[in-house]
């Protein structure tokens, strides 16, 4: 079943602007990653942030997790016309069952 | 170099047919999977090998049938293609089993059965 729910599906941003994706999940988690999948390409790893772990930043990106709210979010800062991709979380669950189950995604479109 | 290669990147193929999809990874990784992502963007695991050892085995038709001679590739053969097995089919590798690394994901094959 389908862990991750993406909100928005879609999201149109002008070049510059910041963009906010945002996942939700319901079991417990060892990790959530976040991929990048530009079209007609594979995914792309972004980060990934443990359950342990609040905040975490790479270059323009800053992912933070709320494990009480089970969610999550992705903030792309000062967006360019090359961040247009769909973006996914993609969650491990506590446990035994270690294998990354993938939400539906979001569409982000950056406007130049 | 191409971290996660898959051949080939585009089929198409009557239903009925049998056919096979190549993956192979140059990053030493232990782990490969095998991935189905259908026409809404929906990803979801098929198989996980470890070290050419099946280890997850999500509920896929026993026409699907993977295939590891080594921890570098993992080959995918389809057999009697439905309608319904249309779709983007993805190989990835990562570095150990227990979820803990990230994956790095081939370009995809897209499979359009007729």
């Amino acid at each position: 079943s389908q862990q991750g729910e993406e909100d928005p599906q879609a999201l149109s941003i002008q070049e510059g602007e910041n963009a906010t994706m945002n996942c939700s999940y319901k079991t417990s988690i060892n990790n959530l990653q976040w991929y990048r999948q530009n079209s007609g390409r594979g995914l792309v790893h972004l980060i990934l942030i443990r359950s342990n772990e609040r905040e975490k930043h790479s270059g323009r990106l800053r992912v933070t997790l709320d494990t009480s709210k089970k969610s999550s979010s992705l903030l792309i800062t000062a967006s360019r016309a090359a961040d247009t991709a769909s973006y996914f979380c993609a969650t491990v669950p506590s446990g035994s069952a270690r294998q990354l189950t993938f939400g539906s995604g979001t569409q982000l479109t950056v406007l130049p | 170099d191409t971290a996660v290669s898959q051949t080939p990147k585009y089929l198409v193929t009557q239903m009925g047919n049998d056919k096979s999809i190549k993956c192979e990874q140059n990053l030493g990784h232990d782990t490969m999977y095998w991935y189905k992502q259908d026409s809404k963007k929906f990803l979801k695991i098929m198989f996980s090998y470890n070290n050419k050892e099946l280890i997850i085995n999500e509920t896929v038709p026993n026409r699907f049938s993977p295939k590891s001679p080594d921890k570098a590739h993992l080959n995918l053969h389809i057999n009697s293609l439905e309608l319904g097995d249309s779709a983007v089919y993805f190989c990835a590798s990562s570095r150990g089993t227990d979820g803990s690394y990230e994956q790095y994901f081939g370009p995809g094959t897209r499979l359009t059965v007729t």
